[in-house]
């Protein structure tokens, strides 16, 4: 049972904007920033989204995060086919001493 | 190019030891926090445990405490993980990656929340554990 619940599965058509959700608790999110990665298809996970709203070099504008109280979104412009993947929400938990991560998003691009 | 490598998965029983290790290069490995991470079969991410830079500090995810040791040598730019009491549960992907954060700070009238995140991360090593 992952301590952030993010939904299981996104989908949206190639140009469309999508949205991904993650909802923590005060020792979490509400505490400390979100942060979320991408996994594609049989590779590791890299870095997306840090500090809530923070993309790393690389990282196209097209993707942006955003978080208000315990919960947290990542949002997707202009969706293409290389955006199937799994996202993953995570933030550092207060209380538990952990990096604490949701249950992961699979995204589709129809 | 900054990289972090994983070696010493593989096969081993239950109730089976392993230790794991991970190779940093192209960054300062003594000035950062690692961690951690794994990844079951067809599941999500777990995180498993972390370091300071230094070693002192460790935390552990519960399913794993008191049967994981993680620790480090920063002359030898290497983390390990060492697993003991293994189970067929163990069996996963694992990941090293890198932390950097920043304490919660206030400037100019906002306060900004604390940040901890996993910016670099290794391509993993299988571990599987059956009879």
């Amino acid at each position: 049972q992952a301590v952030l619940t993010q939904p299981p599965s996104a989908s949206g058509t190639p140009g469309q904007r999508v949205t991904i959700s993650c909802s923590g608790s005060g020792s979490n999110i509400g505490t400390n920033t979100i942060n979320w990665y991408r996994q594609l298809p049989g590779m590791a996970p890299t870095l997306l989204i840090s500090s809530d709203d923070q993309r790393p070099s690389g990282v196209p504008d097209r993707f942006s995060g955003s978080k208000s109280g315990t919960s947290g979104s990542l949002a997707i412009s202009g969706l293409q086919s290389e955006d199937e993947a799994d996202y993953y929400c995570a933030a550092w938990d207060d209380t538990l001493n952990a990096h604490v991560f949701g249950g992961g998003t699979t995204l589709t691009v129809l | 190019e900054e990289q972090l490598v994983e070696y010493g998965g593989g096969l081993v029983q239950p109730g089976g030891s392993l230790r794991l290790s991970c190779t940093a290069s192209k960054f300062t490995f003594s000035r950062f926090e690692m961690n951690w991470v794994r990844q079951a079969p067809g599941k999500g991410l777990e995180w498993l445990s972390y370091i300071d830079n230094g070693g002192s500090t460790t935390y552990y995810a519960d399913s794993v405490k008191g049967r994981f040791i993680i620790s480090r040598d920063n002359a030898k730019n290497s983390l390990s993980l060492q697993m003991n009491s293994l189970r067929v549960g163990d069996t996963a992907v694992y990941y090293c990656a890198r932390e950097r954060g920043a304490p919660r700070y206030c400037s100019g009238g906002r306060c900004y929340s604390a940040t901890r995140y996993l910016d670099l991360w290794g391509l993993g090593t299988l571990v599987r554990v059956t009879s």
